[in-house]
Order: structure tokens, then sequence, then C-alpha cells
């Protein structure tokens, strides 16, 4: 059975970090090319971040809105995927969503069940 | 940047209707579009792709259909496990969201 498991959300500062984990199982993850999409409270949903496997040089790709501030990495070793995010802004408040990209396509097959975020003072 | 426009933004329907959703883009995406529901505190769920490829598992009363700018989602015969949120997603020169259509029983 695929899964993933997001975990690291929480209430933050404006300006301050967060570091988000997506630990998946039940597929393989050394070839699945990976997302984050986020889901602001008014349930807008934003693709905000993908990463390419090894053989494509784990190239990444940001919404224009993050560039600069966040970065998604990946740990093959660990199945795990994950998303830096630097310089927070009210925002930047949602639930974000680790999600994998079909084999077949451009569309997000599984998704995890989302990690709340909350930029606030 | 492409802009995806969804209508209506909330649909009121009986159990057994045939609803019609409706997803435009700003211009072209060459049915490079995804449909996704959403039921309420859960995830999304993909259902269509390529624009009228119906997804492995996904009920045969859930059809795609389009080109070029307009796109379509029909649910026939629906059901109460239907009632959700409905996004229309395109991959032509990126990721972009309409804003869904939530679907509700009369």
């Amino acid at each position: 059975e695929v899964q993933l498991v997001e975990t690291g959300g929480g209430l933050v500062q404006p300006g301050k970090s967060l570091k988000l984990t997506c630990a998946t199982s039940g597929f393989t993850f050394s070839t699945a090319w990976m997302h984050w999409v986020r889901q602001s409270p008014e349930k807008r949903l934003e693709w905000i971040a993908r990463i390419k496997d090894k053989s494509n040089n784990y190239a990444t790709d940001y919404v224009e809105s993050v560039k600069g501030r966040f970065t998604i990495s990946r740990d093959d070793s660990k199945s795990s995927v994950y998303l830096q995010m630097n310089s927070l802004k009210e925002e930047d408040t949602a639930t974000y969503y680790c999600t994998r990209q079909t084999y077949y396509g451009y569309n997000f097959d599984y998704w995890g069940q989302g990690v709340m975020v909350t930029v606030s003072s | 940047d492409i802009q995806m426009t969804q209508s209506p933004s909330l649909l009121s329907a009986s159990v057994g209707d045939r609803v019609t959703l409706s997803c435009k883009a700003s211009q072209s995406i060459y049915n490079s579009l995804t449909w996704y529901q959403q039921k309420l505190g859960e995830a999304p769920k993909l259902l269509i792709y390529d624009a009228n490829s119906l997804q492995t598992g996904i009920p045969s009363r859930f059809s795609g259909s389009g080109s070029g700018t307009d796109y379509t989602l029909t649910i026939s015969n629906l059901q109460p496990e239907d009632v959700a949120t409905y996004f229309c997603q395109k991959y032509y020169s990126g990721w972009t969201f309409g804003g869904g259509t939530k679907l509700e029983l009369k």
C-alpha cells in the first residue's frame, strides 16, 4: 500500500523557518518525481515545488512565490522528501501536501494527509 | 501565466442527476487537464487525466471531455458519496489549479 506521511508543521512567526518531511512507503521512491502542493485556508490549491529523480539529476522547480525561500530535497535512502521553508510569510499559511507524480504523466496520483503550517505573530 | 477558472463555484443537485462542471483555461492547454475530487477533511483524489482518461479504480459515472481552453467533468447518476469539491488542474507550462466547484445534494 502506498503511503505518504507529512510531519513538521506547526505555528511559526513571520520570518522564521520550518522544515517539512514526507516519509513514503509502498512504491519505488528512488524513481519517483515528488511534489509539494499547498491549500490555503480559503481552500485554494497551489503547486509549489517538484524534485525529479537521480537519473534526472534531482532537478527542482518552484512556483515564483516561493523561489529563493523554499527548498525541496530528497533522501532516497530514507524514501523521504523534504521542504525547507525560510523567511516565512503570513500568506504561506496553508495545509501542505506531499504528492507523487504518476509514472505515465504529469498528474498526482498519491497524496499525503497534509500538514498544517500557520505563520502568525 | 495561464489561469484556470471553474464554474459554477457551488452546484446543488439531486441523487440520480447528471451534473456538469466546467473548467476554462485562459489559453489553450492542449488537453493537459486533470480533475481531482476532494472530500471534506481529505486530500484530493485523482479522477480524470489528459482531459478524458479515467484513473484506475474510479467509477465509470465520472467522465471528462473538452479541448483547447474548455473542459468538462460530467457525473452521471449522481451518488451521495460524490458530495465533494472538484478541482481542475492544468500541467501544460506548469501546474495550476482552478478555484474548485463545491457539489452538494439538494
